[in-house]
């Protein structure tokens, strides 16, 4: 997707170790955004941030937390990785808040927690 | 309650047919509605969104609000096999997005 990146596409883990996803972004964009999507609760929001060093939870951040230190790069981490944390993470950012906006969606990085 | 709802599908329809997408949302207060649409293994982007009620049309797709049931659709006219995809819909509640589960749609050839 032009203009977002997100690493690594693929990642198995295991129970109990730390994982690091990154979002990289060369659009300029003040707001990013992490959703996990999993079958049957569609995409739930994470963390956003609105800002350097400026984030907040979202709807399930229990066991993620997030640094942005760069407008360029947001950065979500699973402390010590639970099965349950097996999901599809998308990574999404926006220029400001509202549908005239709207999102850009990464493609996602598929992480198994075994 | 959730805040947005959908049904899941999957939904097979032959190449040609009207397809429709629907969700019913919770808030009375949500003023814009959006369809977002995802092929496999890659992020959702935006459709369409629409504001408060009524419809709105784009090519071969509508979407339309009825604020008094609170329910939203999305119409897709003369289907085809690349519309194959997810379909989501979203709300915005004020702070961000909450968006459906998606509805799977296949359309066969």
């Amino acid at each position: 997707d032009a203009g977002i990146t997100q690493s690594p596409r693929h990642k198995v883990t295991e129970t109990g170790t730390p994982v690091t996803l990154r979002c990289h972004q060369t659009e300029n964009h003040r707001y990013m955004y992490w959703y996990r999507q999993d079958p049957g609760h569609g995409l739930r929001l994470i963390h956003y941030s609105y800002g350097v060093k400026d984030t907040d939870k979202g709807e399930v951040s229990d066991g993620y937390s997030v640094s942005r230190s760069k407008t360029e790069d947001f950065l979500l981490t699973l402390e010590s990785a639970t099965s349950s944390q097996t999901s599809v993470y998308f990574c999404a950012i926006s220029e400001s808040t509202g549908v005239l906006y709207g999102y850009t969606f990464g493609s996602g990085t598929r992480l198994t927690v075994v | 309650q959730k805040e947005v709802e959908q049904d899941p599908g999957p939904l097979s329809v032959p190449e040609g047919a009207i397809v429709s997408l629907n969700c019913t949302y919770s808030n009375s207060a949500f003023q814009y509605f959006m369809w977002y649409r995802q092929y496999s293994r890659k992020g959702p982007e935006l459709l369409m969104y629409t504001y408060s009620s009524g419809n709105k049309e784009d090519g071969r797709f509508t979407a339309q609000v009825d604020k008094s049931s609170k329910y939203i659709s999305l119409f897709i006219r003369d289907s085809q096999p690349s519309d194959s995809a997810t379909y989501l819909c979203a709300i915005d509640n004020g702070q961000n997005f909450v968006f459906g589960p998606g509805t799977r749609l296949s359309v066969l050839p």
